[in-house]
């Protein structure tokens, strides 16, 4: 069982938003400002797409946004695309000695 | 270009020693920590360790999982990072990540290398 619990999967079609969550506790989602989304294509290694919550690494595209609210981060993709259909997890730092956890991963089918 | 590039995995029988490598260009090592991150098949991502840049002692941390069993170091001459495995279990049997690290702190992957896979298997 992970730490942060994330939705099994979710789906929209080309054009719609999504949106995935990630709930964890007062240990680490709730107190830290260091929550991650990492997008993983099969057989890939993860990228990351989101750090401290909301903040996008230089080059990514806008259609990705973080935000968090107590115990639980968000992932919103705009304008969904095909080439978005991937595995997300979630991750955060963490009171010690657990330090970093992750979200069990979110598949995200494009219809 | 930041790269990283794992290596050092296979077929390891349970009980046995493993070490692997991860050899880092693009970016100045020493300024970094690195993480490693296994993913067994079909699961999800599960942090084992971290080592801090000298600059912040070069100290480790571990998950709980694996903290009598795994540790972490790191070559800032050569900028290559290891994980040595023991007592290896079924279990570990995973594809094995070398990450950077981004500020100081955080523990948080930012880059990651292609992986490397490690089969615990008799």
């Amino acid at each position: 069982q992970s730490a942060l619990t994330q939705p099994a999967s979710v789906s929209g079609s080309p054009g719609q938003s999504i949106t995935i969550s990630c709930t964890g506790t007062s240990s680490d989602v709730g107190k830290y400002n260091i929550v991650t989304w990492y997008q993983q294509h099969p057989g890939k290694a993860p990228k990351l797409m989101i750090y401290e919550v909301n903040r996008r690494p230089s080059g990514l595209s806008n259609r990705f946004s973080g935000s968090k609210s107590g115990n639980t981060a968000s992932l919103t993709i705009s304008g969904l695309q095909a080439d978005d259909e991937a595995d997300y997890y979630c991750s955060s730092f963490a009171d010690s000695p657990t330090f970093v956890v992750f979200g069990g991963g979110t598949k995200l089918t494009v219809l | 270009e930041v790269q990283l590039v794992e290596s050092g995995g296979g077929l390891v029988q349970p009980g046995r020693s493993l070490r692997l490598s991860c050899v880092t260009s693009g970016y100045t090592f020493g300024d970094y920590g690195v993480s490693w991150v296994r993913q067994a098949p079909g699961k999800g991502l599960e942090w084992i360790g971290f080592i801090r840049n000298k600059r912040y002692g070069g100290t480790t941390e571990y998950a709980a999982s694996v903290k009598d069993r795994v540790s972490i170091s790191r070559d800032d001459s050569t900028s290559v990072a290891y994980v040595q495995m023991n007592s290896l279990r079924k279990e570990d049997t995973a594809v094995y990540y070398c990450t950077r690290v981004y500020g100081s702190g955080t523990f948080m992957p930012d880059y990651w290398g292609q992986g490397t896979l490690v089969t615990v298997s008799s």
